[in-house]
């Protein structure tokens, strides 16, 4: 398995407060990502880093800020929580450009 | 917009059978193509996909992927138990940094 953790795993939370996930790698992957999976969506992303402090929104950013300030962590934040931002959250790395991407085990997050 | 659309999207088979699964996409700037098997917790990688053609093989599992029809196939042969999960589409397309495009999955029921 490639090293990832994420962290927490589960997290019950209330509209409105303020949400960070972790995830973090040792396999000193370059280009780390944050998905969510739905039912009927699949796994869509949020954002994406290319490297330390270098990110960029993916698909469905709204309501989502990410910071990366080391090349192992990849911090996802949810500043104001709603209810539709339940879901799992998948972060995944790569080693490069159209590399396969590896992910990490989950969190599942739900607001209430 | 990117697509990509798998069918069917379940499946109930026995032991013994075999299973294709589909998977097409219309993309910008196509990269690759990759299937992810995912049970209970994160997606595991199987193949990726970049030339038509040509087939890729693990055990009981191939994969082909058609550029000019815009369409891969999972072939599962004598299908077990084990083989139960959703199996996922994912397309990389370009820019400067690999982005995934997912299907919604397909969720595969192996019976005894």
């Amino acid at each position: 398995d490639a090293g990832i953790t994420q962290s927490p795993r589960h997290k019950v939370t209330e509209t409105g407060t303020p949400v960070t996930l972790r995830c973090h790698q040792t396999e000193n992957h370059r280009y780390m990502y944050w998905y969510r999976q739905d039912p009927g969506h699949g796994l869509r992303l949020i954002h994406y880093s290319y490297g330390v402090k270098d990110t960029d929104k993916g698909e469905v950013s709204d309501g989502y800020s990410v910071s990366r300030s080391k090349t192992e962590d990849f911090l996802l934040t949810l500043e104001s929580a709603t209810s539709s931002q339940t879901s799992v959250y998948f972060c995944a790395i790569s080693g490069g450009q159209g590399e396969t991407q590896y992910f990490g085990p989950g969190t599942r997050l739900l607001v209430l | 917009e990117d697509k990509v659309v798998q069918s069917p999207l379940s499946l109930v088979v026995h032991e013994g059978d075999t299973v294709t699964l589909n998977c097409s996409y219309e993309v910008t700037n196509f990269r690759s193509l990759l299937w992810y098997k995912q049970e209970k917790k994160a997606p595991t990688f199987l193949f990726m996909l970049t030339s038509s053609g040509i087939e890729k093989k693990s055990g009981r599992l191939s994969s082909i992927l058609d550029k000019k029809e815009l369409f891969s196939i999972l072939n599962i042969t004598a299908t077990q138990t084990g083989d139960s999960a959703v199996y996922l589409c994912a397309v990389i397309v370009g820019g400067q940094v690999n982005d995934m495009r997912f299907g919604a999955g397909t969720r595969l029921t192996v019976k005894p």
